[in-house]
């Protein structure tokens, strides 16, 4: 089984606050996808990184995939209330795809 | 809009009841993948489909849990019998797998329901 750790476990910050969130393994993905969960919500995919070194930007979100491809990180700038939920990194692949162990971001006004 | 739909979205029952839940995935879609979310042990994949036939189904206990497909539109996940410790919200989740190419299909895109929420006293 491909284990995804993720770091920090949680992350309380104030509004305008920078944060990175840390998905990390010690297999090879083919590709790294990061969903964001809100509560009473299914996780809702954000991003796909398949290639190692790549870097996608998505508004005020920043992802890099690892030059191994076995891990990743997730930048914000400037967080607002409404990036507040969890973060889940999700590998996998063709086979199966398994989520890591998610943060819990809160960003207070 | 299409999305996948979960029934029933609360449940709760008494230990030793079986428990059956219900998922619609996207039309078209050919992979189902079921998976359970609990405070201390996340996201846990228990199994999944593709074109309806089961590929993996090693996260679920195999004693009391089952998950069949009947057809495109609709996958069941069974439980029989309920324990308190199976308390927790199972997702469904429906993707398009090509097999052509990539590893996982055109985006890898997952879609979620909304969860089935569980609580077995």
């Amino acid at each position: 089984t491909q284990l995804l750790e993720q770091s920090p476990q949680f992350l309380s910050i104030q509004e305008g606050e920078n944060l990175t969130v840390y998905c990390n393994s010690s297999s090879v993905f083919s590709s790294l996808q990061w969903y964001r969960q809100e509560p009473g919500e299914g996780p809702v995919l954000l991003v796909t990184v398949v290639t190692g070194g790549e870097v996608k930007k998505l508004k005020r979100l920043t992802f890099q995939f690892g030059d191994a491809r076995k891990d990743s990180s997730l930048h914000i700038t400037a967080a607002q209330p409404g990036d507040t939920g969890l973060y889940l990194c999700a590998g996998g692949g063709y086979q199966k795809v398994t989520f890591g162990t998610g943060t819990k971001l809160q960003v207070i006004p | 809009d299409a999305r996948v739909t979960q029934t029933p979205r609360h449940k709760v029952t008494e230990m030793g009841q079986e428990v059956t839940m219900r998922c619609q995935p996207i039309l078209g879609h050919n992979t189902v993948f079921w998976y359970r979310q609990t405070m201390m042990q996340g996201l846990e994949l228990l199994a999944y489909f593709r074109n309806r036939a089961p590929l993996d189904d090693s996260g679920m206990p195999k004693d009391r849990f089952s998950a069949e497909m009947p057809d495109a539109t609709l996958a069941t996940l069974k439980i029989q019998p309920s324990e308190p410790r199976d308390s927790a919200v199972y997702f469904c989740a429906s993707g398009l797998v090509e097999l052509a190419h990539r590893p996982w299909g055109r985006s890898g895109e997952l879609f979620f329901g909304e969860g089935s929420r569980l609580t077995v006293l």
